[in-house]
């Protein structure tokens, strides 16, 4: 079975541009969420998404922006970006959105990197 | 606010060495906790999941256990192998906030 796959695995942008990155869900999975995490640091929570409706957001400026389609993968949008948005992103999926007995399953990430 | 802490930062250790990881939250009423293990620009990979009814939960050489009262949990890991080298993060989840991570144990496992 397939796992959380992320698009693109490596990213290089410029302060100021824009970036969209992908997440595709384990099959049967309705909730999918991202996380920032930044070298050194465990990750932090950007978004929640279940059933296509956006069920929490995390401490993150309105640059920010996430959405998920009917098929459930999802895309995180980030605006504006500055240096300190260099980190990896990681999209993780779930069948209920991790409460009870619902691990999370993660996907190896996006590697943005902002000059 | 929850916030989760794991002690060591970095732990090296000789091959075939029991080891104990150790994490602390500060707000008791979660509902699970999760031991991840991740290798160097990847993701995480899911090790162990402990309910909050639970005490503790097995997977081949892994034991994890939880405290919930003292908002503590550890990871053991019996006979260490240079295979295990990687960081090991602990998370919680309570009312409905998502995942909580500490920032992780760096463990080196020499041969």
């Amino acid at each position: 079975d397939a796992g959380v796959t992320q698009s693109p695995t490596h990213l290089i942008k410029t302060r100021g541009q824009q970036v969209t990155l992908r997440c595709s869900p384990i099959s049967g999975h309705k909730s999918v969420s991202w996380y920032q995490q930044v070298l050194g640091q465990g990750p932090q929570f950007i978004f929640q998404y279940y059933e296509k409706e956006e069920r929490g957001r995390g401490n993150f400026p309105d640059r920010f922006s996430a959405r998920q389609f009917p098929n459930y993968s999802s895309e995180l949008n980030v605006n504006a970006l500055l240096l300190g948005d260099s980190a990896l992103y990681l999209c993780a999926s779930s069948v209920l959105g991790g409460q009870g007995n619902s691990p999370l399953h993660f996907g190896n990430g996006t590697r943005l990197t902002v000059t | 606010k929850q916030e989760v802490t794991q002690i060591p930062a970095a732990l090296s250790v000789p091959e075939g060495e029991n080891l104990v990881l150790n994490c602390s939250f500060t707000d008791s009423a979660i509902y699970n906790l999760q031991w991840f293990r991740q290798d160097p620009g990847k993701g995480l990979t899911s090790l162990l999941l402990i309910q909050s009814s639970q005490r503790e939960q097995t997977s081949g050489r892994l034991n994890a256990s939880l405290d919930k009262s003292s908002g503590r949990s550890t990871l053991y890991i019996a006979a260490s192998q240079p295979g295990d080298s990687a960081t090991y993060l602990c998370a919680v989840i309570s009312g409905n906030t998502p995942l909580v991570f500490g920032k992780g144990t760096r463990l080196s496992v020499i041969a």
